[in-house]
């Protein structure tokens, strides 16, 4: 299985700036993916980061206010752009793979506040 | 639309056995996981099922039934570290997993 890091682990911003969370993964994964993840609640894919192209965003998610980079295989970035206390929420990262496995491990997750 | 539902809530005591039930709704299917997540942690796999009948594994199992839309997660020997949420998620017709709204269970002495 993958093991999955994270960073920063939680962070405090203020409204209108921009935070950049880093994935790492320890090996190579076919798949990774963005999650949010609100207090007591299930997960809110925000989009399918592709190695060396676009990501694939979810309805409700755009790339001006989330892009994504995934310069290689094992690592992956997600901006949450122009902050505003509704972004306050953990933010996951997911790998599955390699081939055709489709079981996801996670990150640890990144706790964001907004203020 | 795609729809998967789960108790919000379930509440256990120590030793005993406890069935966490999800029902399905999606546009094609590829299979089933379970995951268990604890307060503040990241999700961790469990379970993957995609063929009907029951996998064990260990205190754990879970049963699928595809005609039926639905599966269960059972939980037996219950540990008081089994408090967490357990979430339901389908693989659909694109590969991309749907997910329920998880199953929070309370483990009591």
């Amino acid at each position: 299985s993958a093991v999955i890091s994270q960073k920063p682990s939680r962070d405090i911003c203020q409204r209108g700036t921009s935070l950049t969370i880093q994935c790492q993964v320890d090996s190579q994964v076919t798949m990774m993916f963005w999650y949010r993840q609100q207090p007591g609640q299930s997960l809110t894919l925000i989009a399918t980061a592709n190695q060396g192209s676009e990501a694939t965003y979810e309805s409700g998610f755009v790339i001006d206010k989330f892009p994504i980079s995934r310069p290689n295989l094992t690592f992956s970035t997600l901006t949450v752009s122009n902050m505003s206390p509704e972004d306050s929420s953990i933010y996951l990262c997911s790998g599955s793979g390699p081939g055709d496995s489709y079981e996801q491990y996670f990150g640890p997750g990144t706790r964001l506040t907004v203020t | 639309g795609q729809n998967i539902d789960q108790p919000t809530e379930m509440t256990a005591t120590e030793g005993a056995i406890v069935q966490i039930n999800c029902t399905y709704q999606t546009s094609g299917f590829n299979g089933l996981f379970w995951y268990q997540q604890h307060a503040g942690e990241a999700p961790t796999f469990l379970s993957y099922n995609v063929l009907d009948g029951l996998e064990e594994k260990g205190r754990f199992s879970s049963f699928l039934s595809r005609s039926k839309g639905y599966s269960y997660l059972l939980l037996k020997e219950l540990q008081m570290k089994d408090s967490a949420s357990y979430l339901c998620a389908v693989l659909d017709s694109n590969y991309q997993l749907i997910w329920g709204a998880g199953t929070k269970l309370i483990i009591k002495p």
